[in-house]
Parts: C-alpha cells; structure tokens; sequence
C-alpha cells in the first residue's frame, strides 16, 4: 500500500496552461506538504497544511494554489505554467511535525 | 535566516569503507534533525533522525552525530554497500511545519 501517492508522475506541458498535481496520503497524518525539487536536486519548501489549514506559504508566486479538501488530500493547481516551473514536485505528510513521509513525485516539464 | 549547508557534494567511496557526510545549521531553535536516501526516480525516504536531546543515534551500519554548540550534525555508513548508492539529504527542523534541506550529497559506492 502506497503511503504517500501523487498522480500524475509526469505532466509536459505548454506554457501558459494551467495544470493540477494531486496527492493523498493513507497514514492518517494532519500535516501535509508539497516541495519543489530543482535540477540541482534543491529541495525547498513551497506550502504546509495542518488540520487543511495553511500554515506555510513559503514565497511562492500566487499562480500556485493549493487545496487541501480534507486531511488526506492536499493538491496543487498552477496557473499560467511558465519554463521555470519545469522541476520535480514532492508531496509529503507527517503527524504535527515529526517524521515526513515522500510521495514519488511528479515530474512537470513546460514546453 | 533558515539555512543548512550540506558537504561534501559528491563522494565515492570503495566498498566496504566508510561514508561521512556533515551538516551545518543556522538556527539555533532546530530540534529535530532528519537524514533522508533518495534514490533515482523515487521520493526522499527517512533512513535515520535524531532530537536535539540525543547526541548520537545509531541503526546497524548508520549512524548520526549531533553537536548542538557547533550546529553540526553528520551522517556515518559503515561497511558501505553498493545500494547505498544514491542522493542523502539532512535537513533541520524547529516544529514550525517546516523542515529546512541541505544540498545534497551524491554518494557512489564503488565495488
């Protein structure tokens, strides 16, 4: 059984689309996270929810919104995808903030 | 601000020797200090983690060091195994929803 599962594991794109990555997690965590992974392997905090609320909006530009309908689902909708999205995004959850469990991330190349 | 420096970038190690890898944070209010595998293609998984009240945490062949005046920890595998081949990660954490990476270290297990 797959803890920490994201769907798509890979989107090609056009720029100036507008494009969603979903993420559920069956471990019963209240917290949940998505990362963004760049092509030098950088992984740097984009959002935290707890309890579905947002706790962390880490400077990230206003096209990415996400959306965390109950505690085991925390998606991600970007609007208007521009070349430099192009990376590896990683979904993860934890119980309050201890130990984060990784989805396999989705791979998002913008064309 | 938040910062964790990750050294060295790459390393390679004949089999059965032993791998360090260190880890620099800034802020002195981290308590929660996480090492993470990841592996080609895949999420970052948890192999080992220690709390800022424990100086060393050992699980068979790795172990991890703290020393919370120097904001140091490291990362020590021992009898090294070509599947430990792969991209570590530490990372800080100070409960606020919110875990801090470094780098990066690339890891070549040569046999």
């Amino acid at each position: 059984d797959t803890a920490v599962s994201q769907t798509p594991k890979y989107l090609v794109t056009q720029m100036g689309n507008d494009k969603s990555i979903k993420c559920e997690q069956n471990l019963g965590h209240d917290t949940m996270y998505w990362y963004k992974q760049d092509s030098k392997k950088f992984l740097k905090i984009m959002f935290s929810y707890n309890n579905k609320e947002l706790i962390i909006n880490e400077t990230v530009p206003n096209r990415f919104s996400p959306k965390s309908p109950d505690k085991a689902h925390l998606n991600l909708h970007i609007n208007s995808l521009e070349l430099g999205d192009s990376a590896v995004y990683f979904c993860a959850s934890s119980q309050d903030t201890g130990e984060a469990f990784f989805g396999q991330g989705t791979r998002l190349t913008v064309v | 601000g938040e910062n964790v420096e990750q050294h060295p970038s790459t390393l390679s190690v004949q089999e059965g020797d032993s791998a360090v890898i260190k880890c620099t944070y800034s802020d002195s209010a981290s308590n929660y200090f996480p090492w993470y595998k990841q592996e080609l293609g895949k999420g970052p998984q948890l192999i080992i983690d220690i709390r800022s009240n424990v100086g060393e945490k050992k699980d068979q062949r790795i172990a991890v060091t703290l020393n919370k005046t120097a904001k140091h920890f490291s990362l020590h595998i021992t009898e090294t195994q070509p599947e430990d081949s792969a991209v570590y990660f530490c990372a800080a954490s100070k409960g606020t929803y919110k875990y801090i990476f470094g780098t990066g270290t690339r890891l070549k297990v040569l046999a």
